[in-house]
């Protein structure tokens, strides 16, 4: 499982509340990612971060932030939540050097009411 | 257009059966393809991985890449009920900075006994 674990694994909230998902990496991985997973969409890429503190945008990232304050944390901020952000939301970290692979954690399902 | 185009299925074979996935790309500096397997509400698990044209064998997977027509297949050989999962082709130029992979829609393969 690549040492990735997510939490909450599951969350139901309302619409225009704050949201904070967590991604916790124990092999020391430099690149994190988070994607959304939506049907007919497959996984696109929201944020991802290269180093601590050092983040950059994926496709999809309207609506949210990330921070990196630690290598082994990773952390996605929906500021204020909206239906269209009810998803499963899976991070990654890159496979090891000379490697072009992700391995991905178990995953948070949002629910937005 | 997408980047990445892959029968969304759900694919139905029996125990037994060859199965046959496949996705098409446009995009020809892509050198590394991936083939994930996802079970219903886990995350994306990596299967096969290969660099640039030609088979890759591991058990019963065979991943083939055919770079002049921008087409990769995952074959399944003696498939078992267990390997009913959505597959997931991704790929990527590989720029040694984020990895920045395209992912396929995911075909549903179901395997009845």
């Amino acid at each position: 499982d690549a040492g990735i674990t997510q939490s909450p694994r599951h969350k139901v909230t309302e619409t225009g509340t704050p949201v904070t998902l967590r991604c916790h990496q124990t092999e020391n991985h430099r690149y994190m990612y988070w994607y959304r997973q939506d049907p007919g969409h497959g996984l696109r890429l929201i944020h991802y971060s290269y180093g601590v503190k050092d983040t950059d945008k994926g496709e999809v990232s309207d609506g949210y932030s990330v921070s990196r304050s630690k290598t082994e944390d990773f952390l996605l901020t929906l500021e204020s939540a909206t239906s269209s952000q009810t998803s499963v939301y899976f991070c990654a970290i890159r496979g090891d050097r000379g490697q072009e692979t992700q391995y991905f954690g178990p995953g948070t399902r949002l629910l937005v009411l | 257009q997408k980047e990445v185009e892959q029968d969304p299925g759900p694919l139905s074979v029996p125990e037994g059966a060859i199965v046959s996935l496949n996705c098409t790309y446009s995009n020809s500096a892509f050198q590394y393809f991936m083939w994930y397997r996802q079970y219903s509400r886990k995350g994306p698990e990596l299967l096969m991985y290969t660099y640039s044209s030609g088979n890759k064998e591991d058990g019963r997977f065979t991943a083939q890449v055919d770079k002049s027509s921008k087409y990769i297949s995952l074959f399944i050989r003696d498939s078992q009920p267990s390997d009913s999962a959505t597959y997931l082709c991704a790929m990527t130029a590989g720029s040694g900075g984020y990895n920045k992979l395209i992912f396929g829609a995911g075909t549903r393969l179901a395997v009845h006994p």
